[in-house]
């Protein structure tokens, strides 16, 4: 099972401020990984397919990179509808299809 | 537009049994592989089971596997998760998904959640 791991757990920024966050993969997903956002009490949404393919109707602010075992989703600016729990998903060798713990992006 | 709506959660006892729903409108439901994701209260996200488009091919969960069991009606365009010998830590929201494409194995639309709480 390929594991995601996270980090950080926890972002504190303020709108306007850029956001990085990383998922690292126990080993290589090639580039079959996913970012959704998730508010509270709401459903995730997928962003980013496939590393760095924007979903449909997703702002262009939001950007996906990396390859192999290191990810990272940019939050270019962020904007108040931003703060929210992230989370990335493979695809690469399943069953089973796994996420990873998610990282928090609350307002500093 | 494309919607999925759950239903079938409740309040079950350890050891029940349990059917969630999931009714698709708004694109071709048989040309979809679909899953169901849980998550419990305040964690994150687990995949649960997968089905392809045609019903034909299933996957699921080790911590699922041999109590859940997913399944389809193409002419309903309803997916259902048969849920049976449920343990408390099943205790979870569940959201049905759907696959980007048939058998990609990311999810582009989910539904809203039914929640699941087993526990006497």
């Amino acid at each position: 099972e390929i594991v995601l791991t996270q980090s950080p757990a926890t972002l504190s920024l303020s709108p306007g401020e850029r956001a990085t966050l990383s998922c690292r993969a126990s080993q290589s997903v090639t580039s079959f990984l996913a970012w959704y956002q998730q508010k509270p009490g709401q459903a995730p949404r997928l962003l980013i397919y496939d590393a760095s393919n924007r979903a449909s109707g997703i702002p262009a602010r939001f950007s996906g990179s990396g390859s192999g075992t290191d990810f990272t989703l940019t939050i270019s600016s962020l904007e108040p509808e931003d703060f929210a729990v992230y989370y990335c998903q493979q695809r690469s060798n399943w069953p089973p299809l796994t996420f990873g713990g998610g990282t928090k992006v609350e307002i500093k | 537009e494309v919607q999925l709506l759950e239903s079938g959660g409740g309040l079950v006892q350890p050891g029940g049994s349990l059917r969630l729903s999931c009714a698709a409108s708004g694109f071709t439901f048989r040309n979809y592989a679909m899953s169901w994701v849980r998550q419990a209260p305040g964690k994150g996200l687990e995949w649960v089971s997968i089905i392809s488009g045609s019903g034909d091919t299933t996957y699921s969960a080790d911590s699922v596997k041999g109590r859940f069991s997913i399944s389809r009606d193409n002419s309903k365009n309803t997916l259902y998760l048969q849920m049976n010998s449920l343990r408390a830590e099943d205790t979870a929201t569940y959201y049905c998904a759907r696959d980007r494409s048939n058998w990609n194995g990311d999810f582009d639309f989910w539904g809203q959640g039914t929640l699941v709480t087993v526990s006497s």
